[in-house]
């Protein structure tokens, strides 16, 4: 089965600087790479995603890079602020089979602190 | 819209006890799924639903029963609680087609 592995597993910003979270999967048929941020005591909340036919996609000050030949994955946040402070979630899946539809197979997580 | 509700956010279980975790959504997803979220290990899909009458099991599925006889509502049974399933549980739904999922806010199990 899939599996994701997700780095730094903590990361401190001062803010203002720029954060970059990685990520490598191991099965080449995921096609499906969300990120989603887990605030203290809440549940995660997707902030971005892409698929396996795009390299690159931005949103505001966050920003995604997928390299399918080495199958490793990045998410960048630019000008970081207190409120990016939160643990940070990459996850893979086979979003287009019928059989792995919604299977998302999490990394670990990335604890981002940003220090003001 | 409230979104995805969860209850209770705590609970408190001896070994050997049952509980079911409840899971509500408003918003009329078909795909409903169990995470629980461990130290160091990300989130862990348990069970999931593709609709009314539909389950199936993800990665850790033993221990734990679901059924789905709404679309609303998908709880989760722990049938025999033992320490190992100390945890934070997560519920998430989404659409089908689409692949946001939206998580709930979590239930802490602790099991002694």
């Amino acid at each position: 089965g899939e599996n994701v592995e997700q780095h730094p597993s903590t990361l401190s910003v001062q803010e203002g600087d720029s954060a970059v979270i990685k990520c490598t999967y191991s099965d080449s048929a995921s096609n499906y790479f969300p990120w989603y941020k887990q605030e203290l005591g809440k549940g995660p909340q997707l902030i971005i995603d892409i698929r396996s036919n795009v390299g690159e996609k931005k949103d505001q000050r966050i920003a995604v890079t997928l390299n399918k030949t080495a199958k490793h994955f990045s998410l960048h946040i630019t000008e970081t602020q207190p409120e990016d402070s939160a643990v940070y979630f990459c996850a893979a899946s086979m979003a287009f089979s019928t059989d792995s539809w919604g299977k998302l197979q999490f990394g670990a997580g990335t604890q981002v602190v940003v220090t003001p | 819209n409230a979104g995805v509700t969860q209850t209770p956010k705590f609970q408190v279980l001896k070994t050997g006890q049952s509980m079911t975790l409840q899971c509500a959504q408003d918003m009329n997803h078909e795909y409903m799924s169990w995470y629980r979220q461990d130290p160091g290990m990300g989130l862990r899909l348990i069970h999931y639903s593709v609709g009314a009458g539909i389950t199936d099991q993800g990665e850790v599925p033993n221990g734990y029963n679901v059924s789905r006889s709404t679309t609303e509502d998908f709880p989760l049974r722990l049938l025999s609680a033992a320490p190992s399933q100390t945890s934070v549980y997560f519920c998430a739904s989404s659409q089908l087609g689409t692949h946001e999922q939206y998580f709930g806010p979590g239930t802490r199990l602790t099991v002694t």
